[in-house]
C-alpha cells in the first residue's frame, strides 16, 4: 500500500528565514509526485509536479526536488502570503495518496 | 477560464437523512474526482469517474455513491448521514488518459451532520 509521510507537522518561521518541508514516500512505482498548498477551509491548489528522481522545479519563493525514496519543498525568504498548509501526494492521479501536510505559518 | 466549481458551500444535515453535493469540472476534462477531508485526517479518495462511469472507489462504504453526467458534471451522494461523515468534500478534475496529470480541486462543500 502507498504511504505518504510529512514532516514536520506544522513549521513557523520569521520572514525571510528559509526552510524546507519534507515528503517521504512509499510506492511500488512512482507515477508522479504532487505539491499542493491549501489555505483554511479552500481547496488545494496545485503547485508542481514532479516524475522522476533528480528533477527540480520552481515557482517564485519555493522550489521542489526529489529524490527516489522523499521530495522537499524549499521555501526561500519567505513572506507571510506563504502561510498555509502544504501537502503531497503520490499518483496516479486517479487514485491519490496525500500525506497529512505541513502547517506552514511566516510571521512578519 | 473558470475552475473546478462545487455547490453548495456548506450543507448542514441531521443524521440518518441524505446529502447530495455537486461538481463541474474545467472545460475539456472528462474525469472528476471526490476527496473527504475530515478533520484531523488528510484527504481520502472517495471516487473517480469518467465518461460516466465510475472507475475506481475508495474504502468507503456504499452509502457514498455518485454519478456523471454527460456534460462531465458529478454529484455525490451520502446516504444514512452518520455524525462522522462531517467533512470538507473535494471535488477535482483532469484530462484523461494520463496516470500523472495534474488535478485541479475546487473550492470544497462543507457537510456538518448534526
Amino acid at each position: 500500500e502507498d504511504q505518504v509521510t510529512q514532516s514536520p507537522e506544522a513549521l513557523r518561521l520569521q520572514e525571510g528565514e528559509s526552510s524546507s518541508l519534507n515528503c517521504s514516500y512509499t510506492v511500488s512505482g512512482l507515477r508522479g509526485l504532487f505539491w499542493y498548498r491549501q489555505d483554511p477551509g479552500k481547496g488545494p491548489e496545485f503547485l508542481f509536479t514532479l516524475y522522476s528522481a533528480g528533477e527540480e522545479k520552481e515557482k517564485e519563493r519555493l522550489k521542489a526536488t526529489l529524490t527516489k525514496k522523499e521530495s522537499f519543498l524549499h521555501i526561500t525568504a519567505p513572506k507571510p502570503e506563504d502561510s498555509a498548509t502544504y501537502l503531497c501526494a503520490v499518483g496516479p492521479t486517479q487514485k491519490l495518496v496525500f500525506g497529512q501536510g505541513t502547517r506552514l505559518t511566516i510571521n512578519p | 477560464e473558470a475552475g473546478v466549481t462545487q455547490s453548495p458551500t456548506h450543507l448542514i444535515k441531521t443524521r440518518g437523512q441524505q446529502a447530495t453535493l455537486r461538481c463541474s469540472p474545467i472545460s475539456g476534462h472528462t474525469s472528476v474526482y471526490w476527496y473527504q477531508q475530515a478533520l484531523g485526517l488528510g484527504l481520502q479518495f472517495l471516487l473517480w469517474y469518467d465518461e460516466g462511469e465510475e472507475r475506481n472507489r475508495g474504502n468507503f462504504p456504499p452509502r457514498f455513491s455518485g454519478r456523471q453526467f454527460p456534460n462531465y458534471s458529478s454529484e455525490l451522494n451520502v446516504n444514512a448521514l452518520e455524525l462522522e461523515d462531517s467533512a470538507l468534500y473535494l471535488c477535482a478534475s483532469s484530462i484523461p488518459g494520463t496516470v500523472n496529470t495534474e488535478a485541479f480541486f475546487g473550492q470544497g462543500t462543507r457537510l456538518t451532520v448534526v
